[in-house]
């Protein structure tokens, strides 16, 4: 069973803080993502990555960076977080080994900066 | 790059009637086409999906309809139950291709 796992629930930060969210995916997917969550406006990817050391810049990168130093781990990080980056956070993995694409997700990090 | 259109973004039904929620794409090269379901304070999960190959998937209670020619696809939830309520998202993109390009969803209600 696959199971990802995001490493805080709920966040609070103040505006200004560097902010880091973690990832980690037990089923050995070469691709990870990270999107964010916004009521109306679905789910927007923000960056992803589809090897160790590899990342994309998806729909909204601006404001965001991302580290992928082993093949389980992915992680945001807000340089100095505002207040426009209060929102859901979601991480999901995924293999196109044997042609298949879905995507699994995390539970979710609700981040508010202050 | 991909776009996908989501209608509507709020529907309500009555329990035991039938829902439908429409997608449509831009990318001709688009052949798969997944829709996720997420409950309250719950994950996104994929329910079901469907290749460009066929028209229409069935599972159950849920069905998927595609039109490659109008380039818009359908999910259809027969006979609702309560536990049917949740937030659907549709998506596209092609094999080989990582990146989901996602609908903005749809929240569905179903009223006992």
């Amino acid at each position: 069973d696959v199971k990802v796992t995001q490493s805080s629930r709920y966040l609070v930060k103040r505006t200004g803080e560097k902010v880091f969210l973690e990832c980690v995916q037990d089923m050995d997917h070469e691709n990870m993502f990270w999107y964010r969550q916004d009521p109306g406006l679905g789910l927007r990817l923000i960056y992803f990555s589809y090897d160790v050391k590899m990342k994309e810049k998806g729909d909204i990168p601006e404001g965001y960076s991302v580290s992928r130093e082993k093949k389980e781990r992915f992680s945001l990080i807000l340089e100095s977080a505002s207040t426009n980056q209060t929102s859901m956070y979601l991480c999901a993995s995924s293999s196109l080994a044997g042609g298949h694409n879905e995507q699994f997700f995390g539970p979710g990090t609700r981040l508010t900066v202050l | 790059g991909e776009n996908v259109e989501q209608h509507p973004s709020t529907l309500s039904v009555q329990e035991g009637d039938s829902a439908v929620i429409k997608c449509t794409y831009s990318d001709s090269a688009s052949n798969y086409f997944p829709w996720y379901k997420q409950e309250l304070g719950k994950r996104p999960q994929l329910i079901i999906d469907i290749r460009s190959n066929v028209g229409e998937k069935k599972d159950q209670r849920i069905a998927v309809t595609l039109n490659k020619t109008a380039k818009h696809f359908s999910l259809h939830i027969t006979e609702t139950q309560p536990e049917d309520s949740a937030v659907y998202f549709c998506a596209a993109t092609y094999f080989g291709n990582e990146k989901l390009t996602f609908g903005t969803g749809t929240r569905l209600t179903i009223i006992p």
